[in-house]
């Protein structure tokens, strides 16, 4: 069975930093672009990020960039994203989701940003 | 304020059909496919409708896309209570280099 499971979500002080991750099996994981997407509470879907296959191709909503950085390790069919300097606003559940049609979702992991 | 744009609601009565529209640019929905999602509270959304038309299997034929131009719509007919849910429209944006999603239709079945 194709599955994407996220990890590593949790609270932290504005101006922490939190690092998820999202395991993938079932399914040749290199062979996919991955993309990271949240949900603020209450609020519609925000794409985050891309990756390409080999992850020289990278992508970052304006908001994220500079704080935020995807990264992939294929040998272990994993997606992370590390999240620095975070804010209230990046209060969301976070989904790992993958390309080309966002066909495959996590069930997300939860970040609140909060003092 | 969203690149592609949604109605924030949509409503019908068992039976009937419903439309939920998604307007966009040359950027996004022109030049690239459209792809739908349902989403119900709590959980993570599901692929309807990909290449603007086509649908996984196991999504009922109920489920229809359609796309014209810089505006797509998802159509449901013989609507279900098991129907009601949010429901988001995305596509690539090439001025942006990454997805945009609409900011949601949330659909009552009365």
């Amino acid at each position: 069975e194709e599955q994407l499971v996220e990890s590593g979500g949790g609270l932290v002080q504005p101006g922490g930093s939190l690092r998820l991750s999202c395991a993938a099996s079932g399914f040749t994981f290199s062979s996919f672009t991955m993309n990271w997407v949240r949900q603020a509470p209450g609020k519609g879907l925000e794409w985050v990020s891309y990756i390409s296959h080999s992850g020289r191709d990278i992508y970052y909503t304006d908001s994220v960039k500079g704080r935020f950085t995807i990264s992939r390790d294929n040998a272990k069919n994993s997606l992370y994203l590390q999240m620095n300097s975070l804010t209230d606003d990046d209060t969301a559940t976070y989904y790992c989701t993958r390309d080309p049609r966002l066909d495959l979702w996590g069930q997300g992991t939860r970040v609140t940003v909060s003092s | 304020q969203s690149v592609v744009t949604q109605p924030p609601s949509a409503s019908g009565t068992p039976g009937q059909r419903v439309t939920i529209s998604c307007s966009g640019s040359s950027s996004n929905i022109e030049n690239n496919f459209v792809y739908w999602y349902q989403q119900f509270p709590g959980t993570a959304p599901k692929l309807l409708i990909y290449r603007n038309n086509q649908r996984p299997s196991g999504v009922p034929d109920r489920f229809s896309g359609s796309k014209s131009g810089t505006s797509a719509s998802l159509a449901i007919s013989g609507l279900r209570s098991e129907d009601e849910a949010d429901y988001y429209c995305a596509v690539w944006d090439d001025s942006l280099s990454g997805w945009v999603f609409g900011g949601g239709t949330k659909l009552t079945v009365l």
